[in-house]
């Protein structure tokens, strides 16, 4: 298997355009995770979905982020309009069905909003 | 809310030597899981071990062991005979059970802060 596909790999962007990032999962997860990870927070959840469903999107910084899940093979966070503070590396992560439900995370997403 | 702690931000080890990165983790939960992964340069997010909190025997894999003390809420990670390609960033994970009647294998990760390891030649 491929892994966890994410892209682009890097994006660089001005501010208030709008960016959108994709990830695909791993063949037969049915569980998809978005993170965030700056110097200053860490790794934090944005949301995740099982089943394409979101369940949980308090990590959602605010309205101008958004994701979907349109079916078990794709997802995407989109980002409207875009702003310097959002820029950071942006993690997609599937994880098994069966114990010990270990994630698998993608390269990532550098973006850099100037 | 669980919390995971890693009171290390950074540590050094000698080549050939072994190291034990520290993480403590708050929870009232009985059951979960926790673990550990590495981040190199590269960036990318790498499962180094993980651990059970309803088996007693510790984890291990190859030079990468934990301790691993429930009533202590503690998760330490032994790396033995260290290797340059061990120098990266390592986080302690922390994961619920999940297994609450609703759907299974969904629950986040709850990662603490990171403890930057580098291997001195």
């Amino acid at each position: 298997d491929a892994g966890v596909i994410q892209s682009p790999r890097h994006e660089v962007t001005e501010m208030g355009q709008e960016v959108t990032l994709r990830c695909k999962p791993i063949s037969g997860h049915n569980s998809l995770f978005w993170y965030r990870q700056t110097m200053m927070r860490g790794l934090e959840l944005l949301i995740y979905f099982n089943n394409n469903v979101p369940i949980d999107d308090s990590g959602m910084p605010e309205d101008r982020f958004s994701a979907k899940m349109p079916n078990a093979s794709f997802s995407t966070l989109k980002i409207q309009p875009s702003e310097p503070r959002d820029s950071a590396v942006y993690f997609c992560a599937s994880t098994t069905e069966t114990e010990p439900y270990e994630q698998y995370f993608g390269p990532g997403t550098r973006l850099t909003v100037t | 809310a669980q919390t995971v702690t890693q009171s290390q931000p950074e540590m050094s080890v000698q080549e050939a030597e072994t190291v034990t990165l520290s993480c403590t983790y708050d929870t009232s939960e009985s059951d979960y899981y926790l673990f550990w992964y590495k981040q190199p340069p590269s960036r990318q997010m790498i499962l180094v071990i993980r651990q059970e909190a309803y088996k007693q025997q510790n984890a291990t894999e190859n030079r990468f062991s934990v301790n691993f003390q429930k009533a202590a809420k503690s998760f330490s990670l032994k790396i033995s005979d260290s290797q340059l390609g061990d120098a990266a960033m390592y986080f302690c994970a922390y994961r619920s059970d999940g297994f609450s009647g609703l759907m299974g294998g969904n629950e986040k990760l709850t990662f603490g802060t990171g403890t930057r390891l580098t291997i001195i030649p």
